[in-house]
């Protein structure tokens, strides 16, 4: 089972940032968070992932906080092609990525 | 950046007979690769984990003799839905992990199994 929590839906005006909040409470030491998205029927697509430090790509920064249960994804200036489903998804051990999605956000960007 | 494959993209079959789908790492090597099954509307489900040059492994409630996996070499494993019924209608989706992890996981863009 998924040991992650999501809110099951996020609307975001195009141009402004995007922030989506993930619960991974039980997360330990030496276990990560990945975050991935899903465009309607098209396999889920890496954004990023971290295991403590604050983290940013090209694509999102990730932003974990101290005691690292929970987690926040930030799409800096969302654009209508960022309407997907997000994933977060922890514990993961690295070496070992056995990933167990959740239901995950529903992020809908308004024009 | 490193690509994952599947082909084919979608499928339509007749009820009882078998259906192969394949899963290509393109520019890295996979020693092992994940593969999913999504229903509409839902998340993606863990199948089986498929490690190259040894047995698959099954997630509880998997059937391995009805989803026969095959991982012959370290950029293609394949996955035969056998005996196929319109319940294994779906969205199945593989995942690869690279030789030389870099903690990314690819996946593939899905092939999508009907059932008639």
């Amino acid at each position: 089972d998924a040991k992650t929590t999501q809110p099951p839906s996020m609307d975001c005006a195009e141009g402004r940032a995007a922030n989506l909040p993930c619960n991974h409470s039980t997360i330990s030491g030496n276990e990560y968070v990945y975050w991935y998205r899903q465009i309607h029927s098209q396999g889920p697509q890496y954004i990023i992932h971290g295991l403590k430090n604050n983290e940013t790509n090209e694509m999102a920064s990730l932003i974990i906080t101290e005691d690292r249960k929970s987690s926040t994804l930030i799409l800096p200036h969302a654009t209508l092609r960022d309407t997907a489903v997000y994933y977060c998804i922890a514990p993961v051990l690295f070496g070992n990525e056995k990933l167990t999605f959740g239901t995950g956000t529903r992020l809908t960007i308004i024009p | 950046g490193a690509v994952v494959s599947q082909h084919p993209s979608w499928v339509i079959c007749k009820s009882g007979t078998s259906v192969k789908i394949e899963c290509r790492s393109l520019d890295f090597q996979a020693t092992t690769m994940f593969w999913y099954r999504q229903f509409p509307k839902q998340s993606l489900m863990l199948m089986a984990t498929s490690n190259e040059g040894s047995k698959a492994t099954y997630e509880q409630g998997v059937e391995k003799d009805k989803f026969l996996i095959n991982h012959a070499s370290l950029t293609l494993s394949t996955l035969t839905v056998t005996s196929a019924h319109p319940e294994d209608s779906s969205f199945y989706i593989c995942s690869a992990r690279r030789q030389m992890n870099t903690g990314e996981l690819f996946f593939g863009e899905g092939s999508r199994l009907t059932v008639l």
